[in-house]
């Protein structure tokens, strides 16, 4: 059962444009929601994150969107730059249990 | 200040072999994770140790241990190791904000 789901494996964008990934969880007590980013041969690092009492959250050229109701979020990255190409996973929590991550998204950025 | 280290970085064990990982997390963090990583199948839980206790346990089958020290470094032991145990293996250290892990760079396991 995927509690947190990521339904794009890979998603291009054009240098410059924005890019959406996006993620869909299944359990309601989630209150806390994050995003991470993956460079090859390295460990996933921290890149935003947002907490159920708010709908978005913005650090840059980074916005993370909460739909409750829905039950979805969403990373938006702009304008996209070709070292944003990595894996971004999103993960999902409530109080103290453990992160439960989704398959990841490849996003690659075409210069 | 030092990241999360893990050792070692790369491994390569048959069929019924053990092998032990070990991390060190971020000065000051006493709260270490353990993913597994494959491909296709996102980051799995393993288990959470907080000040040498267990907190959290993934579903994996018993093959799969762990223990966190006194200085909070943390060692996961995989018993009678098959071929599916192929896997990158993260250790991620908290300072205890909710969420936020700090990854370490994995060690990469391979069964033949």
């Amino acid at each position: 059962d995927q509690q947190v789901k990521q339904n794009s494996p890979s998603l291009s964008v054009q240098e410059g444009r924005i890019s959406i990934l996006n993620c869909d969880y299944t359990n309601s007590m989630f209150d806390y929601f994050l995003w991470y980013k993956k460079y090859p041969a390295e460990g996933p690092t921290f890149l935003i994150s947002i907490s159920s009492i708010k709908d978005k959250n913005e650090d840059g050229r980074f916005t993370v969107f909460l739909n409750k109701s829905a039950k979805h979020l969403s990373l938006h990255i702009v304008p996209s730059q070709p070292g944003d190409s990595a894996v971004y996973f999103c993960a999902s929590a409530s109080g103290n249990t453990p992160l439960v991550f989704g398959k990841g998204t490849r996003l690659s950025v075409i210069a | 200040k030092a990241g999360v280290t893990q050792t070692p970085r790369y491994l390569i064990k048959t069929r019924g072999q053990q092998v032990t990982l070990s991390c060190s997390p971020i000065s000051g963090h006493r709260s270490v994770s353990w993913y597994q990583q494959t491909p296709g199948q996102g980051l799995q839980f393993l288990f959470e140790y907080f000040s040498e206790t267990q907190r959290n346990k993934g579903n994996f089958p018993g093959r799969f241990s762990g223990r966190q020290f006194s200085n909070s470094r943390s060692e996961m032991n995989v018993s009678t190791l098959e071929l599916g145990d192929s896997a990158l293996y993260l250790c991620a250290s908290s300072r205890g904000r909710p969420g936020e892990l700090f990854f370490g760079e994995g060690s990469r396991l391979t069964v033949l």
